[in-house]
């Protein structure tokens, strides 16, 4: 079956880092990019960045340059999104996406829910 | 790069149609046909249900379709169902080789 599984829910402190994964399943890893969305509380979706884990090329939407890093183990079929130094506004579902194309987002993930409290 | 502007909320009786617009500009849905449409019911992921405007994914169901005209794209749902109850995003690829969602639009089945 042709999916992405992604870890758990996290509850964290401000300041602290933190690496959620999203292991692919079913298909050639190495051959469609992979992204991340954030959908805080309540609201909408919003695109964060992509990787290719084929050459590893990474793009940022400009709203999460510098705040998050995107990475893949092409040797394990799992991209990850990471945080340095969380903040209260970092509370969200993070989704992992399959992008088809240039285009659109064929297959998500189910979704890690964050939440950063002190 | 701005959101694509969708109604808040959008209601119909069962069997009836409905469409949801999704507005942006020359930069990304109206230069592009790379419109997507995702639907969301609570506490799960999205879905993809529309991709390249009108081009429905394996298994979705065709009371739903697609279109655009200029700068803003539509997605019509026939033959409306409780099913459909949900949030639904609309997507667009954009000049500076991003894709921008829309705000979403809460769909109400009366």
């Amino acid at each position: 079956e042709v999916q992405l599984v992604q870890s758990g829910e996290e509850v964290k402190k401000p300041g602290e880092s933190l690496k959620i994964s999203c292991k692919a399943s079913g298909y050639s890893f190495t051959t469609y990019w992979i992204g991340w969305v954030r959908q805080m509380p309540v609201k909408g979706l919003e695109w964060m960045g992509i990787i290719y884990p084929g050459d590893s090329d990474t793009r940022y939407s400009p709203s999460f340059q510098g705040q998050v890093t995107i990475s893949a183990d092409n040797s394990i079929d799992t991209a990850y999104l990471q945080w340095s130094s969380l903040k209260a506004s970092d509370t969200a579902i993070y989704y992992c996406v399959r992008r088809l194309g240039i285009r659109t987002f064929d297959l998500w993930g189910q979704g890690t829910m964050v939440t950063v409290s002190s | 790069q701005s959101a694509l502007t969708q109604p808040a909320s959008v209601s119909g009786s069962p069997g009836q149609s409905i469409t949801i617009s999704c507005t942006g500009t020359s930069s990304d849905i109206g230069g592009y046909n790379y419109v997507s449409w995702y639907q969301q019911h609570p506490g799960k992921a999205p879905k993809l249900m529309i991709y390249d405007v009108s081009n429905r994914p394996s298994g979705v169901s065709n009371r739903f379709s697609g279109s655009k005209s200029g700068n803003t794209a539509s997605l019509t749902i026939s033959g409306l169902q409780a099913g459909d109850e949900a949030d639904y995003y609309c997507s667009s690829y954009t000049r500076s080789s991003t894709l921008v969602f829309g705000g979403g639009t809460k769909v109400t089945v009366l």
